[in-house]
């Protein structure tokens, strides 16, 4: 199985801060990666998947990068609704495997 | 309004059985692999298993191959998870999700596009 490694595990920002959250896959998996969020109590929601295309109706400040074995996700300026977990999930092999997930704390 | 609304979780003894449902409505159910994804308290997203659109492939994660089986009837616009031999460790919240598949030339891309809100299996003594 591919394991997915995200880092770090949490983070600590401000409204308004640029933020970077990396996912490594144990082996290649080009650009079949795809991010989600998680709010408390609600379930995962897609951000960008195929490594760097936005979902629709996603806000742009959410943008995605990488392929092979390094990602990551970039939020351009934190907003409120922002802070939640996200999670990076491979979707090159079965079983599609996630990351552990990445909790996003307001500081 | 499209959704999915799982039901059938609930408190149940190791070594029980359960059976979840998910209720698809406001698309094409028949046209989709469907998910089931769980999530132990306070942990990540696991995968658990998957079933093409007519049923004819199934897949499935290895701590629940022999216990798990998942199905579906499209008659019904439904997907089910029946559980047996359950254990402590399947303790989670149970997520119905679909699977959007797009084609790029020799590749498919695919992720899960749409969640229902969960339904919790306890399992203990």
């Amino acid at each position: 199985d591919i394991q997915m490694t995200q880092s770090p595990s949490s983070l600590s920002a401000s409204v308004g801060d640029r933020v970077t959250i990396t996912c490594r896959a144990s082996q290649s998996i080009s650009s079949y990666l795809n991010w989600y969020q998680q709010k408390p109590g609600k379930a995962p929601k897609l951000l960008i998947y195929a490594a760097s295309s936005l979902q629709s109706g996603v806000p742009s400040r959410f943008s995605g990068s990488g392929s092979g074995t390094d990602f990551t996700l970039t939020i351009s300026s934190l907003q409120p609704e922002d802070f939640a977990t996200y999670y990076c999930q491979q979707s090159y092999s079965t079983p599609t495997t996630f990351g552990q997930g990445t909790r996003l704390e307001i500081k | 309004e499209v959704q999915l609304v799982e039901s059938g979780g609930g408190l149940v003894q190791p070594g029980g059985s359960l059976r979840l449902s998910c209720a698809a409505s406001g698309f094409t159910f028949s046209s989709y692999w469907m998910s089931w994804v769980r999530q132990a308290p306070g942990k990540g997203l696991e995968w658990v298993a998957n079933i093409k659109q007519d049923g004819s492939e199934k897949y499935y994660v290895d701590s629940v191959k022999g216990r798990f089986t998942i199905s579906r009837d499209n008659a019904k616009n439904s997907l089910y998870l029946q559980m047996n031999s359950l254990r402590a460790e399947d303790t989670a919240v149970y997520y119905c999700a679909r699977e959007l598949r797009l084609g790029y030339g020799d590749y498919v891309v695919w992720y899960f596009d749409l969640w229902g809100r969960g339904t919790l299996v306890t399992v203990s003594s």
